[in-house]
């Protein structure tokens, strides 16, 4: 059974504040992770992958990959109102199937 | 920015009654999928499809379901006498390679409410 776990949340950072999001997952044969954004009651948006251990930087947001603890983590740093929304962390073991976790629900408080 | 448009946005059908959802990808895509979310539940995958085949279906994609591409643009998911449980948001993607280089693009839903 290939699992992809969250904490479903809420995770409630003020405005400015650095928002840090996790996700597990079981298979440990993944070899691309994603973070995908969803408002409620609209599509999941992608914000950016990652292949390799480490740290990787797009504009506001970081993602982490640690394969051997099987983590994967966003930050969202300088939160802005607009940010507020779910985050769903999607891994692909294999194939073009993505295993979504049930996502983190983010409130950032102006 | 090019997008995958779905259509309708709202379907509402009565249990029992076949329904076909419709998509069209973005235009230079080669691979094609389907993905349900029930309200409150996790983003699940149904089916991908590629060269004019299924290349993967998961378990929920059983012969209730089938998908077809009728033309160069369209992308369709039919799904043959409906149940209460059905009833979902469902989300047809599209990538221009295999998902695992860049991730794929959703289009922006269809809700389907089976009463």
């Amino acid at each position: 059974q290939k699992e992809v776990e969250q904490n479903s949340g809420p995770l409630s950072v003020p405005e400015g504040a650095i928002a840090s999001l996790n996700c597990t997952y079981s298979d440990r044969g993944s070899q691309s992770f994603f973070w995908y954004r969803q408002y409620s009651g609209k599509s999941p948006e992608l914000i950016m992958f990652i292949y390799s251990n480490g740290d990787k930087e797009d504009g506001r947001f970081t993602a982490q990959l640690n394969k051997a603890s099987q983590y994967v983590s966003l930050l969202i740093r300088d939160s802005q109102p607009s940010d507020s929304a779910t985050y769903l962390c999607a891994v692909i073991p294999t194939g073009n199937q993505f295993y979504f976790g049930t996502g983190t629900s983010l409130t950032v408080i102006p | 920015e090019p997008e995958v448009t779905q259509t309708p946005s709202h379907q509402v059908t009565q249990m029992g009654q076949e329904v076909i959802l419709r998509c069209v990808p973005i235009s230079n895509h080669l691979y094609f999928y389907w993905y349900r979310q029930i309200l409150g539940q996790k983003v699940e995958f149904l089916v991908s499809f590629y060269n004019n085949e299924i290349s993967e279906k998961s378990e929920i994609f059983d012969d209730q379901f089938s998908v077809e591409r009728p033309d160069g643009s369209n992308f369709t998911l039919k799904i043959r006498s409906t149940k209460l449980e059905d009833s979902a948001m469902y989300f047809c993607a599209s990538s221009p390679f295999g998902a695992s280089d860049y991730g794929y693009t959703f289009g922006s839903g269809t809700r389907l409410t089976v009463v």
